[in-house]
């Protein structure tokens, strides 16, 4: 079984500028998180995503913007970037419902200058 | 509002010790709880869970201990391996209304296993 997938790998921005990060889930997984990794901060709890519905919110402003398609894949978007944006972004799939162990991808490292 | 705290930024241990690490929580309403490790430039792996009503499970060289009366959780590693080394994150899921299902990572310990 294929792993969680993240697209791109790598992204440089300007401040002001918006960016869309993509996930594609582990087959058959139906909820997709996503986490901003910074250093000291540990893993921040952004939204997640079950069956193209918004389940939970992290503490991130509303430039921080999500969706989900009903094939599971799903964006992240975050309009007028500013230089505290730069992080690592992960996204993590589980089988959703009671299942809790969440398998990440290998993330998007965000710069923005 | 952290909460879940791993204390500990870094862990240096002997190679063949035993490496422990510690997580403290506050929220009663975690249902179970996590650990994961991470390499750098990849994404956190499934290590080894322990739902509330338990205070121990293990899983070859990895056991996780739970407190419940102390809000606290251990990983102990036994052997350490110079391959054991990585940053160390532990997570709680939320069981409690509106949250249900989101995990809460703690900021996470960095292990150094020395040959």
């Amino acid at each position: 079984k294929a792993g969680v997938t993240q697209t791109p790998r790598y992204l440089i921005k300007t401040r002001g500028q918006q960016v869309t990060l993509s996930c594609s889930p582990i087959s058959g997984h139906r909820s997709v998180s996503w986490y901003q990794q910074t250093p000291g901060q540990g893993l921040q709890f952004l939204f997640e995503y079950f069956s193209e519905t918004q389940r939970n919110k992290g503490n991130f402003p509303g430039r921080f913007s999500g969706r989900q398609f009903s094939n599971s894949r799903s964006e992240m978007n975050v309009s007028t970037l500013e230089l505290g944006d730069s992080a690592l972004y992960l996204c993590a799939s589980s089988g959703g419902g009671n299942s809790y162990e969440q398998y990440f991808g290998p993330g998007t490292r965000l710069t923005v200058t | 509002d952290q909460q879940v705290k791993q204390n500990s930024p870094s862990l240096s241990v002997q190679e063949g010790r035993i490496s422990i690490l510690n997580c403290d929580y506050t929220n009663s309403m975690f249902d179970y709880f996590l650990w994961y490790k991470k390499y750098p430039a990849e994404g956190p792996t499934f290590l080894i869970s322990i739902s509330s009503i338990k205070d121990k499970n293990e899983d070859g060289r990895f056991t996780v201990f739970l407190n419940k009366s102390a809000k606290h959780l251990s990983l102990h590693i036994v052997p350490s391996q110079p391959g054991d080394s990585a940053v160390y994150f532990c997570a709680a899921r939320d069981a409690g209304g509106t949250s249900y299902g989101k995990l809460t990572f703690g900021q996470g310990t960095i292990l150094t296993v020395h040959p």
